[in-house]
């Protein structure tokens, strides 16, 4: 596609409850990263894949919190047993194979709201 | 650690000119990007610094002092659709961008 595809942009989850946002990175790009944006801050890390193989996966902030791209192309951010504190845009972002940084490029991102 | 600082808030007129500020501590460094963020939409990329000095596009440039850690977004002839959030946002390994809190300008007539 043109650009980086998140779904859903929006979801009410109440709390307890499991949710899955998917990215669809922009074709051919081989990294793809998840980031975490609270309401009034900016985004903070979360994992980093290229291709299949998820390389840093140190931002992640507790175990309710998985993230899989089983075939190198779209990835999905599972989180379990959501929490209020979980309430968040969650940003997907990707990147093309040898780009030098300065080409990476942000989803529109999943609004989470835990109720 | 990982440390940014730039201003939350600043606010401007139309047509004037505006610098804001960040200052980093990261482990490990590989450029600094700055990225606008207008409320409810993605981050979109602004500027990337990686060596020492001044980058011109447009009404935007960005400066980087690497042993100062130390950067500048400068926005030139503001209008009214610069009122935005502006990331601060060193590079650190892997790619891995680790942002500040932003600055959100205010733009006024």
């Amino acid at each position: 596609g043109a650009g980086v595809s998140q779904s859903p942009r929006y979801k009410v989850a109440k709390r307890g409850q499991d949710v899955a946002l998917r990215c669809d990175p922009i074709s051919g790009h081989v990294s793809l990263f998840w980031y975490q944006q609270a309401l009034g801050q900016g985004p903070e890390f979360l994992t980093y894949f290229q291709n299949e193989a998820q390389l840093d996966k140190s931002g992640l902030p507790s175990d309710r919190f998985f993230a899989e791209r089983p075939e190198g192309s779209v990835s999905t951010l599972k989180i379990q047993r959501t929490q209020q504190e979980d309430s968040a845009v969650y940003l997907c972002a990707s990147s093309p194979p040898g780009s030098s940084g300065n080409t990476i490029y942000f989803g529109e991102g999943s609004w989470l709201t835990v109720v | 650690g990982q440390n940014i600082d730039q201003p939350t808030e600043m606010t401007a007129t139309e047509g004037a000119i505006v610098q804001i500020n960040c200052t980093y501590q990261t482990s490990g460094f590989n450029g600094l990007f700055w990225y606008q963020q207008h409320a409810g939409e993605a981050p979109t990329f602004l500027s990337y610094n990686v060596l020492d000095g001044l980058e011109e596009k447009g009404r935007f440039s960005s400066f980087l002092s690497r042993s100062k850690g130390y950067s500048y977004l400068l926005l030139k002839e503001l209008q009214m659709k610069d009122s935005a959030s502006y990331l601060c946002a060193p590079l650190t390994g892997f790619q891995k961008l680790v942002f500040g809190t932003g600055t959100r300008l205010l733009v006024s007539p």
